[in-house]
């Protein structure tokens, strides 16, 4: 079992739609949860980042918690075009200090 | 603010080479770690800095190493190239290490 889990996608949504996208994490102790986006050939830039169970929202992104389901979702309302890119979780397990990142899921949005 | 940056942007080196790459944390950050990212392992963890010091190390051979300065500035240095060491190695910086980390632009290394 992956430390970090994510469906690879791609997930195509039409312009304007709500994008869900989903991890599950397999260390129940781990506190720390990040979603980064990535531009085909740039760096991953930190969008969101959650500690404490339920919705965390800012601007169009909201960062949801389940930590007794070790799940964390990513929502984008209002999708755009340039929000097409590849979005990672990624975890902090419990008493280090690195990040266990997922495969990424890719996001496809449809003018 | 400045960000984080990275040098060399692009190297091109060959098998059993040795390569060194450089990486300055945003300014007050003193956490510093570094990532392999390939298309078939994706975004994998190196180690990771405070204080000089190297508190994580992630499932890479020895040939892979590093170190911080004491301006919190780290390098990590690859001897002995294999094609495998074909990457991009990003580097982040973070206040303590435990929380939010900030990508650099990363270098894109090709052994041939």
């Amino acid at each position: 079992q992956k430390e970090v889990e994510q469906n690879s996608g791609p997930l195509s949504v039409p312009e304007g739609a709500i994008a869900s996208l989903n991890c599950t994490y397999s260390d129940r102790g781990s506190q720390s949860f990040f979603w980064y986006r990535q531009y085909s050939g740039k760096s991953p830039e930190l969008i969101m980042s959650i500690y404490s169970n339920g919705d965390k929202e800012d601007g169009r992104f909201t960062a949801q918690l389940n930590k007794a389901s070790q799940y964390v979702s990513l929502l984008i309302r209002d999708s755009q075009p340039s929000d097409s890119a590849t979005y990672l979780c990624a975890v902090n397990p419990p008493g280090s200090y690195k990040l266990i990142f997922g495969s990424g899921t890719r996001l496809l949005v449809r003018p | 603010k400045a960000g984080v940056t990275q040098t060399p942007r692009y190297l091109i080196k060959t098998r059993g080479q040795q390569v060194t790459l450089s990486c300055s944390p945003i300014s007050g950050h003193r956490s510093v770690s570094w990532y392999q990212q390939t298309p078939g392992q994706g975004l994998q963890f190196l180690f990771e800095y405070f204080s000089e010091t190297q508190r994580n190390k992630g499932n890479f051979p020895g040939r892979f190493s590093g170190r911080q300065f004491s301006n919190s500035r780290s390098e990590m240095n690859v001897s002995t190239l294999e094609l495998g060491d074909s990457a991009l190695y990003l580097c982040a910086s973070s206040l303590s290490g435990s929380g939010e980390q900030y990508f650099g632009p990363g270098t894109r290394l090709t052994v041939t």
